[in-house]
């Protein structure tokens, strides 16, 4: 049983595409969900926070869907450095975070 | 400021070693994590601690030892080393459970 499924990838876009990510998670308890990135062979680092109503970062916005349980990730205007892996990861109260697996985003030129 | 220190960066062990991964955090957090990361597989929780003197088993702590004398600091130990414990180690530092998570940048660890 995984908690936090995501689609792998690789995603492989051009520079200027607009490219969207979903995570489902299993326990509807989940209180917390965060976005992290992590490029090749370094650590993840936090890319934004996801809140109930969405939240926007610039170019990245993020959404919740608690009926369905599913958070989304939308990048607009894909830039060569964007290309890494995405993280979805939520929390459950009592627990630590669970991580997804990760998807993979290629922005080429 | 440094955040979240790990050392060493690569090992190379034996089966049947045993050795100890470091792990230092100066942003005085009391929750602290380690996870290892292999492909595929995702991030999986080793150990964590709450605070000094408190520690628990995460999903995957067999073969792994760890303790929380004080705030800062928070190693792991191999107690020998099996070719399956070859992987990446991330220790993770956050004020608590539902926040922020900062990684250290890892040590990649192969055992022949």
């Amino acid at each position: 049983r995984k908690e936090v499924e995501q689609d792998p990838g690789p995603f492989n876009v051009p520079e200027g595409a607009t490219v969207a990510f979903n995570c489902t998670y299993s326990n509807s308890a989940s209180q917390s969900f965060f976005w992290y990135r992590q490029d090749c062979r370094k650590e993840p680092k936090l890319l934004m926070s996801v809140y109930s109503s969405g939240n926007e970062d610039g170019r990245f916005t993020a959404q919740l869907n608690r009926a369905s349980q599913y958070i989304s990730l939308l990048i607009r205007d894909s830039k060569l450095s964007d290309s890494a892996t995405y993280l979805c990861v939520t929390y459950q109260a009592g627990t630590a975070l669970i991580f997804g697996k990760g998807t993979t985003l290629s922005v080429s030129s | 400021n440094a955040g979240v220190t790990q050392t060493p960066k690569f090992q190379v062990l034996k089966t049947g070693q045993s050795m100890t991964l470091q792990c230092a955090q100066d942003m005085n957090h009391e929750y602290m994590s380690w996870y290892r990361q292999d492909p595929g597989m995702g991030l999986r929780l080793i150990h964590y601690s709450v605070g000094a003197g408190i520690t628990d088993q995460g999903e995957v702590p067999n073969g792994y030892n760890v303790s929380r004398s004080t705030t800062e600091d928070f190693p792991l130990r191999l107690l020998s080393a099996a070719p399956s414990q070859t992987s990446v180690y991330f220790c993770a530092s956050s004020p608590g459970f539902e926040n922020i998570q900062y990684f250290g940048a890892g040590t990649r660890l192969s055992v022949l």
